[in-house]
C-alpha cells in the first residue's frame, strides 16, 4: 500500500515558467513532510521540509505548499532552470516511528 | 553528502553469495537508514536505527540483516543474494538534532546475476 504517491513520473516545463510537483498521501499521523532533489549517480539532496501545522513553506525559488484536509502537498519553482533538471521525491514521517517514507519520483526537465 | 560514506560503489554478485554495504557517517548521530531505490518504485526503507543496539525494520526488510555497535557504523548485509535485490542502496542519516532531516550518502549499485 502506498502511502506517499506521486502521480506524475515526468515533468516538462520551459526556462524561466513555473514548475509544480505533486503529492498526495493516505496516512494522516505524517506530521512533516520533505522534498528531495537527486541528479543521476548521486543521492538525494534535501530540498525542503514543511511541517504539518503549517500550510506553506518558502525558500527561494522553492515553495511547499501543504493541504492536509486533501493530504495533498507540492512543491513550486519560480523561476525554473535547466539545472534544476533532476528527479524530485515527497517524502512524509512520523516523529512517533521515526520512518521517512518516500514517492515514487517525479522527473523535472527544463528546457530552454 | 553531509558527511555520510558509502563502500563500495559498484558490485557484481552471483546469485546465493553473500556481501555487506558499508556505510558511515561523522555527524555523530545516533539515526541511521538503510534504503533501496528502483525503477518506478521510488526510495523504499529496508532497516534503521534509532542508536547503537537498536534496530528496526522498514518497508522492505526481508533478505537484508543489521546491526548498530558504533554511533559511526551501520553496516547493510546481504547474506543469500538473490536477483530481485539488483537495486541502488543509500545510506542516510540526519545531520541535526532532528530526525526529518535525512542526507545520504552517494549510493551502492549492486548487480546480482
Amino acid at each position: 500500500d502506498q502511502q506517499v504517491k506521486q502521480n506524475s513520473p515526468s515533468l516538462s516545463v520551459q526556462e524561466g515558467r513555473i514548475s509544480i510537483l505533486n503529492c498526495d498521501y493516505t496516512n494522516s499521523m505524517f506530521d512533516y513532510f520533505l522534498w528531495y532533489k537527486k541528479y543521476p549517480a548521486e543521492g538525494p539532496t534535501f530540498l525542503i521540509s514543511i511541517s504539518s501545522i503549517k500550510d506553506k513553506n518558502e525558500d527561494g525559488r522553492f515553495t511547499v505548499f501543504l493541504n492536509k484536509s486533501a493530504k495533498h502537498l507540492s512543491l513550486h519553482i519560480v523561476p525554473s532552470q535547466p539545472g534544476d533538471s533532476a528527479v524530485y521525491f515527497c517524502a512524509a514521517g512520523s516523529r512517533v516511528t521515526d520512518k521517512l517514507i518516500f514517492g515514487t519520483g517525479t522527473r523535472l526537465q527544463v528546457f530552454p | 553528502n553531509a558527511g555520510v560514506t558509502q563502500t563500495p560503489k559498484f558490485q557484481v554478485l552471483k546469485t546465493g553469495q553473500s556481501m555487506t554495504l558499508q556505510c558511515a557517517q561523522d555527524m555523530n548521530h545516533e539515526y541511521m537508514s538503510w534504503y533501496r531505490q528502483d525503477p518506478g518504485m521510488g526510495l523504499r526503507l529496508i532497516h534503521y536505527s534509532v542508536g547503537a543496539g537498536i534496530t528496526d525494520q522498514g518497508e522492505v526488510p526481508n533478505g537484508y540483516n543489521v546491526s548498530r555497535s558504533t554511533t559511526e557504523d551501520f553496516p547493510l548485509r546481504l547474506l543469500s543474494a538473490a536477483p530481485s535485490q539488483t537495486s541502488v542502496y543509500f545510506c542516510a542519516s540526519p545531520a541535526g538534532p532532528r530526525t526529518d532531516t535525512q542526507y545520504f550518502g552517494p549510493g551502492t549499485r549492486l548487480t546480482v546475476l
